[in-house]
């Protein structure tokens, strides 16, 4: 079976501290992996993907992701959090032999002034 | 370039009653996903169209239906609406590769009273 698991439903950093969202994923085939945002009230926005080229992926907005495939692990990061970073925060995995996209249950970012 | 939009922003509705869910996909896509998320949960596969036709299809019953138009516009009709059909109604738009990264509309939120 095919999915992905997000290791942190909340995460609570302060203005200018860096990021850590983790994210493992399980296949039997070679992913393509995804980050993607969600403000309060908004859609979804692709922070960043990962599809077999370079292991460490940059992003919008000073995100990066590094695949592990040893580990079998997907993480954001970023270096100094922004106000504006607050918002839920989807790990998102997906193959070339499916159609769909599938989740994690998403991880809670809350940055403190 | 004009990103994926979604029509009404907001609907309330009865238990029992129909429900249709308009998309319309980003310049240059062919291909629709519709995912529903609850709230406080990662967005779920409904299903896929391309090429007017349904590609694929997640844990939903035949309620849940579609239709893709020759200019890659969608809809998804619920019918028979039931209280746990409350959610928010994603609809992304894609290029045929499966595996790709697909680029989400701001959503229909659906109240079912």
């Amino acid at each position: 079976a095919q999915s992905v698991t997000q290791l942190d439903s909340h995460v609570s950093v302060s203005e200018g501290t860096p990021v850590l969202l983790r994210c493992n994923y399980s296949s039997s085939y070679s992913p393509s992996l995804f980050w993607y945002v969600q403000h309060p009230n908004k859609g979804l926005q692709l922070l960043l993907k990962y599809t077999s080229a370079a292991t460490l992926v940059k992003g919008i907005n000073g995100f990066e992701a590094e695949f592990k495939k040893s580990e079998t692990s997907f993480h954001l990061t970023k270096p100094s959090a922004h106000m504006s970073d607050a918002a839920e925060y989807f790990c998102v995995v997906g193959f070339l032999n499916d159609y769909k996209l599938s989740f994690g249950a998403g991880t809670t970012v809350t940055v403190r002034a | 370039e004009t990103g994926v939009t979604q029509s009404p922003t907001h609907l309330i509705k009865t238990r029992g009653q129909q429900v249709t869910l308009r998309c319309s996909s980003q310049s240059g896509h062919n291909t629709v996903s519709w995912y529903q998320q609850a709230l406080g949960q990662g967005p779920q596969f409904i299903f896929q169209y391309y090429r007017e036709e349904e590609n694929g299809r997640g844990n939903f019953p035949p309620r849940f239906s579609g239709l893709q138009f020759p200019n890659y516009s969608s809809e998804l009709n619920v019918n028979a609406l039931e209280l746990d059909d409350s959610a928010l109604y994603l609809c992304a738009s894609s290029f045929r590769l499966a595996g790709d990264e697909q680029y989400f509309g701001p959503g229909t939120r659906l109240t079912v009273t």
